[in-house]
Protein backbone atom coordinates (compact mmCIF):
# COMPACT_ATOMS: atom_id res chain seq x y z
CA UNK A 1 0.00 0.00 0.00
CA UNK A 2 2.21 3.00 -0.89
CA UNK A 3 -0.48 5.80 -0.34
CA UNK A 4 0.41 9.15 -2.15
CA UNK A 5 3.29 8.59 -4.75
CA UNK A 6 4.45 11.84 -6.71
CA UNK A 7 7.01 11.64 -9.26
CA UNK A 8 9.80 12.89 -9.98
CA UNK A 9 11.29 13.63 -6.77
CA UNK A 10 13.13 15.96 -8.15
CA UNK A 11 13.28 18.39 -11.79
CA UNK A 12 15.02 20.99 -13.23
CA UNK A 13 13.48 22.75 -15.97
CA UNK A 14 14.44 26.10 -18.52
CA UNK A 15 12.42 28.84 -18.66
CA UNK A 16 9.44 28.06 -21.15
CA UNK A 17 9.77 24.34 -20.79
CA UNK A 18 6.71 22.03 -20.10
CA UNK A 19 6.25 19.66 -17.96
CA UNK A 20 4.06 17.17 -15.92
CA UNK A 21 4.25 16.27 -12.26
CA UNK A 22 2.43 12.87 -11.41
CA UNK A 23 0.38 12.15 -8.33
CA UNK A 24 -1.00 8.87 -7.67
CA UNK A 25 -3.06 7.31 -4.64
CA UNK A 26 -4.39 3.79 -4.17
CA UNK A 27 -6.48 4.69 -0.98
CA UNK A 28 -9.59 5.64 -3.11
CA UNK A 29 -9.55 9.06 -1.73
CA UNK A 30 -12.17 11.51 -3.19
CA UNK A 31 -10.52 14.53 -2.42
CA UNK A 32 -7.24 15.16 -4.10
CA UNK A 33 -5.01 18.75 -3.94
CA UNK A 34 -1.71 20.03 -5.28
CA UNK A 35 0.26 22.78 -2.98
CA UNK A 36 3.75 24.47 -3.43
CA UNK A 37 6.03 25.17 -0.72
CA UNK A 38 8.17 28.19 -0.66
CA UNK A 39 10.66 29.00 2.12
CA UNK A 40 8.77 31.16 4.95
CA UNK A 41 5.62 30.91 3.55
CA UNK A 42 2.53 28.19 4.25
CA UNK A 43 1.94 25.73 2.11
CA UNK A 44 -0.57 27.46 -0.93
CA UNK A 45 -3.23 25.72 -2.75
CA UNK A 46 -2.88 25.60 -6.49
CA UNK A 47 -5.84 22.99 -7.55
CA UNK A 48 -8.27 20.59 -6.15
CA UNK A 49 -10.44 17.60 -7.63
CA UNK A 50 -13.27 16.32 -5.42
CA UNK A 51 -13.58 13.59 -7.41
CA UNK A 52 -13.49 11.99 -11.20
CA UNK A 53 -13.91 15.02 -13.68
CA UNK A 54 -14.02 17.33 -11.19
CA UNK A 55 -11.24 19.95 -10.64
CA UNK A 56 -11.64 23.56 -9.28
CA UNK A 57 -8.86 26.70 -8.74
CA UNK A 58 -7.15 26.87 -5.48
CA UNK A 59 -5.11 30.20 -4.33
CA UNK A 60 -2.71 30.01 -6.79
CA UNK A 61 -3.70 28.53 -9.88
CA UNK A 62 -2.29 30.67 -12.54
CA UNK A 63 0.48 28.97 -14.61
CA UNK A 64 -0.78 25.71 -13.76
CA UNK A 65 -3.35 22.79 -14.91
CA UNK A 66 -4.93 19.89 -13.84
CA UNK A 67 -6.83 17.46 -14.72
CA UNK A 68 -8.91 14.03 -13.10
CA UNK A 69 -9.87 11.29 -15.55
CA UNK A 70 -9.42 8.54 -13.04
CA UNK A 71 -10.00 8.33 -8.90
CA UNK A 72 -6.57 7.50 -8.84
CA UNK A 73 -4.31 10.46 -10.51
CA UNK A 74 -4.16 14.15 -10.46
CA UNK A 75 -1.50 15.15 -12.84
CA UNK A 76 -0.15 18.94 -12.31
CA UNK A 77 0.82 20.30 -15.82
CA UNK A 78 2.73 23.80 -15.47
CA UNK A 79 2.28 24.94 -19.38
CA UNK A 80 5.78 27.53 -19.65
CA UNK A 81 8.04 26.92 -16.78
CA UNK A 82 8.99 30.46 -14.67
CA UNK A 83 11.42 30.84 -12.31
CA UNK A 84 8.88 32.03 -10.00
CA UNK A 85 7.84 28.36 -10.06
CA UNK A 86 10.64 27.07 -8.49
CA UNK A 87 9.28 25.83 -5.52
CA UNK A 88 8.57 22.03 -3.50
CA UNK A 89 5.22 20.63 -5.07
CA UNK A 90 3.23 18.23 -2.76
CA UNK A 91 0.19 16.17 -3.54
CA UNK A 92 -2.59 15.46 -0.94
CA UNK A 93 -5.59 13.64 -0.61
CA UNK A 94 -8.57 12.68 1.90
CA UNK A 95 -11.63 11.00 2.15
CA UNK A 96 -14.89 13.18 2.28
CA UNK A 97 -15.35 14.69 5.54
CA UNK A 98 -12.02 13.09 7.34
CA UNK A 99 -10.23 16.22 8.59
CA UNK A 100 -6.90 13.55 8.10
CA UNK A 101 -5.05 14.90 4.68
CA UNK A 102 -2.19 12.57 3.49
CA UNK A 103 0.30 14.60 1.20
CA UNK A 104 3.18 12.72 -0.83
CA UNK A 105 6.67 13.15 -0.77
CA UNK A 106 7.44 16.15 -2.62
CA UNK A 107 8.34 17.15 -5.99
CA UNK A 108 11.59 19.77 -6.01
CA UNK A 109 10.95 21.78 -9.00
CA UNK A 110 14.35 24.60 -10.24
CA UNK A 111 13.47 26.76 -12.76
CA UNK A 112 16.40 28.30 -14.55
CA UNK B 1 -8.90 37.98 5.32
CA UNK B 2 -8.53 34.48 6.50
CA UNK B 3 -4.81 34.32 7.69
CA UNK B 4 -2.38 31.84 9.99
CA UNK B 5 0.63 32.99 11.76
CA UNK B 6 3.11 30.56 13.70
CA UNK B 7 5.39 31.69 16.32
CA UNK B 8 8.12 31.51 17.09
CA UNK B 9 9.87 30.94 13.51
CA UNK B 10 12.32 28.30 15.03
CA UNK B 11 12.49 27.09 18.31
CA UNK B 12 16.18 25.52 19.75
CA UNK B 13 15.37 22.87 23.00
CA UNK B 14 17.51 20.84 24.97
CA UNK B 15 16.26 17.35 25.30
CA UNK B 16 13.76 17.21 27.88
CA UNK B 17 13.58 21.35 28.48
CA UNK B 18 9.27 21.24 28.00
CA UNK B 19 7.72 24.31 25.71
CA UNK B 20 5.00 25.75 23.67
CA UNK B 21 4.69 26.04 20.08
CA UNK B 22 1.64 29.21 18.92
CA UNK B 23 -0.61 29.22 16.32
CA UNK B 24 -2.77 32.54 15.89
CA UNK B 25 -5.52 32.35 13.56
CA UNK B 26 -7.71 34.75 11.75
CA UNK B 27 -10.90 32.97 9.90
CA UNK B 28 -14.75 33.44 9.67
CA UNK B 29 -16.31 30.70 11.04
CA UNK B 30 -13.69 28.05 12.17
CA UNK B 31 -14.54 24.72 10.96
CA UNK B 32 -11.74 22.69 12.22
CA UNK B 33 -7.50 23.52 13.03
CA UNK B 34 -5.31 21.04 12.36
CA UNK B 35 -1.77 20.51 13.35
CA UNK B 36 1.22 18.45 11.30
CA UNK B 37 4.71 17.35 11.65
CA UNK B 38 7.23 17.86 8.59
CA UNK B 39 10.24 15.91 8.59
CA UNK B 40 13.14 17.28 6.06
CA UNK B 41 12.75 16.24 2.45
CA UNK B 42 8.87 14.71 3.50
CA UNK B 43 5.89 15.52 3.24
CA UNK B 44 3.32 16.94 6.00
CA UNK B 45 2.26 13.99 8.75
CA UNK B 46 -1.35 14.60 10.36
CA UNK B 47 -1.45 15.35 13.92
CA UNK B 48 -4.30 16.64 15.20
CA UNK B 49 -7.73 18.59 14.80
CA UNK B 50 -9.40 20.03 17.16
CA UNK B 51 -12.98 21.92 16.11
CA UNK B 52 -14.11 24.24 19.32
CA UNK B 53 -12.57 26.21 21.83
CA UNK B 54 -11.57 24.50 25.04
CA UNK B 55 -11.11 21.24 23.38
CA UNK B 56 -7.50 18.98 23.84
CA UNK B 57 -5.98 16.63 21.87
CA UNK B 58 -2.75 14.55 23.25
CA UNK B 59 -0.08 12.27 21.62
CA UNK B 60 2.93 11.17 23.29
CA UNK B 61 5.07 13.78 24.05
CA UNK B 62 2.63 16.64 22.34
CA UNK B 63 -0.27 18.23 22.93
CA UNK B 64 -2.65 20.67 21.38
CA UNK B 65 -4.99 23.19 22.92
CA UNK B 66 -7.70 25.28 21.52
CA UNK B 67 -8.50 29.08 22.01
CA UNK B 68 -11.06 31.46 19.95
CA UNK B 69 -8.07 32.91 18.36
CA UNK B 70 -5.17 30.88 18.90
CA UNK B 71 -3.91 27.18 19.22
CA UNK B 72 -1.11 26.14 21.27
CA UNK B 73 1.42 22.69 20.55
CA UNK B 74 2.94 22.18 24.34
CA UNK B 75 5.71 19.73 24.12
CA UNK B 76 6.28 17.71 27.18
CA UNK B 77 10.26 16.87 27.55
CA UNK B 78 11.25 16.51 23.56
CA UNK B 79 13.46 14.23 22.60
CA UNK B 80 15.88 14.78 19.65
CA UNK B 81 13.22 12.17 17.32
CA UNK B 82 10.64 15.12 17.89
CA UNK B 83 13.10 17.48 15.77
CA UNK B 84 10.98 18.86 12.73
CA UNK B 85 8.83 21.58 11.72
CA UNK B 86 5.59 21.72 12.83
CA UNK B 87 2.76 23.09 10.75
CA UNK B 88 -0.76 24.48 11.42
CA UNK B 89 -3.65 24.83 9.25
CA UNK B 90 -7.57 26.28 9.72
CA UNK B 91 -10.47 25.14 7.67
CA UNK B 92 -13.33 28.28 7.39
CA UNK B 93 -16.81 26.86 7.49
CA UNK B 94 -18.53 27.92 4.59
CA UNK B 95 -14.88 27.61 2.07
CA UNK B 96 -15.29 24.03 1.56
CA UNK B 97 -12.25 21.97 1.45
CA UNK B 98 -9.61 24.75 1.01
CA UNK B 99 -7.02 24.88 3.73
CA UNK B 100 -4.92 27.67 4.70
CA UNK B 101 -1.34 26.99 6.44
CA UNK B 102 1.09 28.54 8.45
CA UNK B 103 4.51 29.16 7.64
CA UNK B 104 5.33 26.37 10.72
CA UNK B 105 7.64 26.24 13.43
CA UNK B 106 10.92 24.78 13.07
CA UNK B 107 11.61 22.63 16.09
CA UNK B 108 15.13 20.97 16.99
CA UNK B 109 15.93 19.49 20.57
CA UNK B 110 19.43 18.90 21.23
CA UNK B 111 20.55 15.85 23.09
Amino acid sequence: NAGVTQTPKFQVLKTGQSMTLQCAQDMNHEYMSWYRQDPGMGLRLIHYSVGAGITDQGEVPNGYNVSRSTTEDFPLRLLSAAPSQTSVYFCATKQGASPEAFFGQGTRLTVV
Amino acid sequence: EDQVTQSPEALRLQEGESSSLNCSYTVSGLRGLFWYRQDPGKGPEFLFTLYSAGEEKEKERLKATLTKKESFLHITAPKPEDSATYLCAVQARGGGFKTIFGAGTRLFVKA
